[in-house]
């Protein structure tokens, strides 16, 4: 077991253009999490997924956010024209669900840095 | 205001000081979480708790429901402490009645000097 992969690391993009990053979780783990995370902050939940089904959007998701998880294995995000408020670092974390008990801890991924020029 | 605070922001020690770091909370929770966040990104799980008192090593983490308040502890702390520790909840449930997405504090930058 590796633990949960993000790729790629960081990206530098330019304003307008679209931007792709995949995360692999923890390969028993049904739930997958997205967090986005500004400098001197805590971290913030974007989405969840269940296996393949994505259960709960936040409203910082706007229209120009989408992640999907095709198979219930890996999952992506995709963000279209980007803007420089975007730039952040992008955490993708994962877990056992539903469950009550210690299983459901979130293991995360070192992210991905995503900067907007 | 946040849901989520925690004190202090930043807090310097000496290696071998015990350190408290305190997490209060506005609502009513599922679980408090504590994790690490070294330079770089990388967050790690450190406790997750419900009630009472958990020990792992040289961390101690504590909660009082009624108060809404928990609190990290480190002792005999070593630079190699010196990381962000950032306080989280899982604030509700699922349809799976599961804690699922979190909230988070901001963070407490420790550095522990030798």
């Amino acid at each position: 077991d590796t633990g949960v992969s993000q790729n790629p690391r960081h990206k530098i993009t330019k304003r307008g253009q679209n931007v792709t990053f995949r995360c692999d979780p923890i390969s028993e783990h049904n739930r997958l999490y997205w967090y986005r995370q500004t400098l001197g902050q805590g971290p913030e939940f974007l989405t969840y997924f269940q296996n393949e089904a994505q259960l709960e959007k936040s409203r910082l998701l706007s229209d120009r956010f989408s992640a999907e998880r095709p198979k219930g294995s890996f999952s992506t995000l995709e963000i279209q024209r980007t803007e420089q408020g975007d730039s952040a670092m992008y955490l993708c974390a994962s877990s056992f669900g539903p469950t009550w008990d210690s299983k459901n801890i979130q293991y995360f991924g070192a992210g991905t840095r995503l900067s907007v020029l | 205001k946040n849901e989520v605070e925690q004190s202090p922001q930043n807090l310097t020690a000496q290696e071998g000081e015990f350190i408290t770091i305190n997490c209060s909370y506005s609502v009513g929770i599922s679980a408090l979480h504590w994790l690490q966040q070294h330079p770089g990104g990388g967050i790690v799980s450190l406790f997750m708790l419900s009630s009472g008192k958990k020990k792992h090593g040289r961390l101690i983490a504590t909660i009082n429901i009624q108060e809404k308040h928990s609190s990290l502890h480190i002792t005999a702390s070593h630079p190699r402490d010196s990381a962000v520790y950032i306080c989280a909840v899982s604030v509700g449930q699922d349809s799976g009645g599961s804690n699922y997405k979190l909230t988070f504090g901001k963070g407490t930058l420790l550095t522990v000097n030798p």
